[in-house]
């Protein structure tokens, strides 16, 4: 079974630019989670889909949204990028009515220029 | 305050020693308890579930306090492998929510 894939691995941009990632959750999962981690700092939450609706979100500026699809894949969008967005964004994906885990992607590492 | 909380640390232990870290929450409903390894540069990965009966899995235990609100990871005889970022996750809500705590840095020193 396919696990969480994230898309690109690797962004470059500049400031100002915007960038757009990409998460595929576990087939079956309806949650997906966006959390920032930025070098040497800890898991920031960013957003949270779930069943295609923005269920809650974290304290991170408007520029930062997303939306999930109905195949329950989701989007991060990042508008006006700073240095300071760079980071690694996770995604990660849980069923819902389940007190199961939640699954991890191996990220998309943003770097802002 | 906050939903989830952890010392983000870091720990810095010699090999061998035990070294358990806590962390609280703060929805006394929540139902279940996780806690997640990180390694550097990473995605993190399940480590071990938390049950209120506790969970032992080689050197690695993990408790849940209802009472108190908090979930427990101890590792005893720390290995230099053991170096890494430790997650813990409450689901809470009807809609199962995942909060993950911060994370604690563990450095395991030669």
């Amino acid at each position: 079974e396919a696990g969480v894939t994230q898309s690109p691995t690797h962004l470059i941009k500049t400031r100002g630019q915007q960038a757009t990632l990409r998460c595929s959750p576990i087939s079956g999962h309806t949650s997906v989670y966006w959390y920032q981690q930025a070098l040497g700092l800890g898991l920031q939450f960013l957003l949270w889909y779930d069943e295609g609706e923005e269920r809650n979100r974290g304290n991170f500026p408007p520029r930062f949204s997303g939306r999930q699809f109905p195949n329950y894949s989701s989007e991060l969008n990042v508008n006006a990028l700073e240095l300071e967005d760079s980071a690694l964004y996770l995604c990660a994906s849980s069923p819902t009515g389940q007190n199961t885990e939640a699954f991890f992607g191996q990220g998309t590492r943003l770097t802002v220029v | 305050r906050k939903e989830v909380e952890q010392d983000p640390g870091p720990f810095n232990v010699p090999e061998g020693a035990t070294v358990a870290f806590n962390c609280t929450y703060s929805n006394s409903a929540s139902q279940s308890f996780f806690w997640y390894r990180q390694d550097c540069r990473k995605e993190p990965k399940l480590l071990m579930s938390v049950y209120s009966s506790g969970n032992e899995d080689g050197r690695f235990t993990a408790q849940l306090n209802r009472a108190s609100q908090y979930i427990s990871l101890l590792i005893r005889d720390s290995k230099l492998s053991d170096s890494a970022t430790y997650l813990c996750v409450v689901i809470s809500g009807g809609y199962q929510k995942v909060t993950f705590g911060i994370g604690t840095k563990l450095q395991v020193i030669p």
